[in-house]
């Protein structure tokens, strides 16, 4: 099983959509949970951490399900602009340690 | 805001040069990563920097890289004799340490490419 799984995509949703994506993973030992996006050719840009009693940012909602190892994020009332590949990372200490980056979600938000 | 800056932004090169990519940390960030990307493929890591030495590298990372803070403000990436098979961007990263978070925050990366 691969350390850290996400369904590739590509979710094609239209304007005003909300979409979830999963991100799962195998070491029990992981501590700290990301989402980041990233655009074509750029760099990730981190979009929120995820706590374990679940975190909103706007209209961005993250959770962490430690029993089923995965992490969620939902993107509510999507705009063009959210279209990215959606990454998770986490590590396995809560300072300093490396991350483990999934391969990402492909999102596209059509008008 | 402050962010992490990366030069050159494309690096062509040579199969067997050698090769320097920069980073500018965050000014008040402790730990420095580089990550590498291969075009289609997914984030990976390579090494992990915290007071002026290694504290974690991966199997990716063998003899022919090294990471080296020359001064305050720079990291920098070195490899040596590349490969066709180092073409990716490359993406340093910073953290704060005690009192803050693991939030590793990228730099725009740098495209190597190696003919």
């Amino acid at each position: 099983r691969k350390e850290v799984e996400q369904d590739p995509g590509p979710f094609n949703v239209p304007e005003g959509a909300t979409v979830a994506f999963n991100c799962t993973y195998s070491n029990s030992a992981s501590q700290s949970f990301f989402w980041y996006r990233q655009d074509c050719r750029k760099e990730p840009k981190l979009l929120m951490s995820v706590y374990s009693s679940g975190n909103e940012d706007g209209r961005f909602t993250a959770q962490l399900n430690r029993a089923s190892q995965y992490i969620s994020l939902l993107i509510r009332d999507s705009k063009l602009s959210d279209s990215a590949t959606y990454l998770c990372a986490m590590s396995a200490q809560n300072y300093g340690q490396n991350f483990v980056f999934g391969p990402g979600t492909r999102l596209s938000v059509l008008p | 805001e402050p962010e992490v800056t990366q030069t050159p932004s494309h690096q062509v090169t040579q199969m067997g040069q050698e090769v320097i990519l920069r980073c500018v940390p965050i000014s008040n960030h402790l730990y420095f990563y580089w990550y590498r990307q291969i075009l289609g493929q997914k984030v990976e890591f390579l090494v992990s920097f915290y007071n002026n030495e290694i504290s974690e590298k991966s199997e990716i990372f063998d003899d022919q890289f090294s990471v080296e803070r020359p001064d305050g403000s720079n990291f920098t990436l070195k490899i040596r004799s590349t490969k066709l098979e180092d073409s990716a961007m490359y993406f340093c990263a910073s953290s704060e340490l005690a009192g803050g978070s693991n939030e590793q925050f990228f730099g725009p990366g740098t495209r190597l490419t190696v003919l």
